[in-house]
């Protein structure tokens, strides 16, 4: 079965970087695409981006751009997300997602378990 | 301020049919499909409705997604203990080059 794990809670200073892992399995990594949502406390989900299983190709939303990465390693069929200089309103959980389905119709089918960042100082 | 527009919150009782609303715009809902994702408290989000109004092998019929114009509609009959949970609507926006979700609704089963 599709499984997704994800690396452990972390917890960094306002202006430092996290990396947040993404292990797929139980699928061909190639054929799918992965996205990262993050929930902020108490609040609704929140679509960062996504890249490609394939090759890499990666659409970031517009908001985070110049501070998100989203890199594949297809020899582990693992997913990694980047965020740089990290504010206290980046304290979340993140999630990766299996994406299905083209641009203009992506949707989710399969989750990882989460993974929290808190910002603070 | 999300750009769908859900109710906070919506109740029933065991049996009853509960319906939640989400509404969007021409760039989003207008447009594009919308899908819905349920989560269980202290949970990741799993799909419920894919395409408007396909449900993902192993969701009960008693789910049942439509959509009208810019605005669309998560059913669910025969209400059970098990489905107080957060219902989240999500459609592809134009504008963000992505996917937007409605800020979600909160089912409480009385």
């Amino acid at each position: 079965q599709v499984q997704l794990v994800q690396s452990g809670a972390e917890v960094k200073k306002p202006g430092a970087s996290v990396k947040v892992s993404c292990e797929a399995s139980g699928y061909t990594f190639s054929s799918y695409g992965i996205s990262w949502v993050r929930q902020a406390p108490g609040q609704g989900l929140e679509w960062m981006g996504w890249i490609s299983g394939y090759n890499g190709n990666t659409n970031y939303v517009q908001k985070l751009q110049g501070r998100v990465t989203m890199t594949t390693d297809t020899s582990t069929s693992t997913v990694y997300m980047e965020l740089r200089s990290l504010r206290s309103d980046d304290t979340a959980v993140y999630y990766c997602a299996r994406t299905k389905g083209p641009k203009g119709g992506y949707y989710f089918d399969s989750w990882g378990q989460g993974t929290l960042v808190t910002v603070s100082s | 301020q999300s750009v769908l527009t859900q109710p906070p919150s919506a109740s029933g009782t065991p049996g009853q049919r509960v319906t939640i609303s989400c509404s969007g715009s021409s760039s989003n809902i207008g447009r594009n499909f919308v899908y819905w994702y349920q989560q269980l408290p202290g949970t990741a989000p799993t799909v419920l409705i894919y395409r408007n109004d396909q449900r993902p092998s192993g969701v009960p019929d008693r789910f049942s997604g439509s959509k009208s114009g810019t605005s669309a509609s998560l059913a669910i009959s025969g209400l059970r203990s098990e489905d107080e949970a957060d219902y989240y609507c999500a459609a592809w926006e134009d504008s963000v080059n992505g996917p937007v979700f409605g800020g979600g609704t909160k089912l409480t089963v009385l």
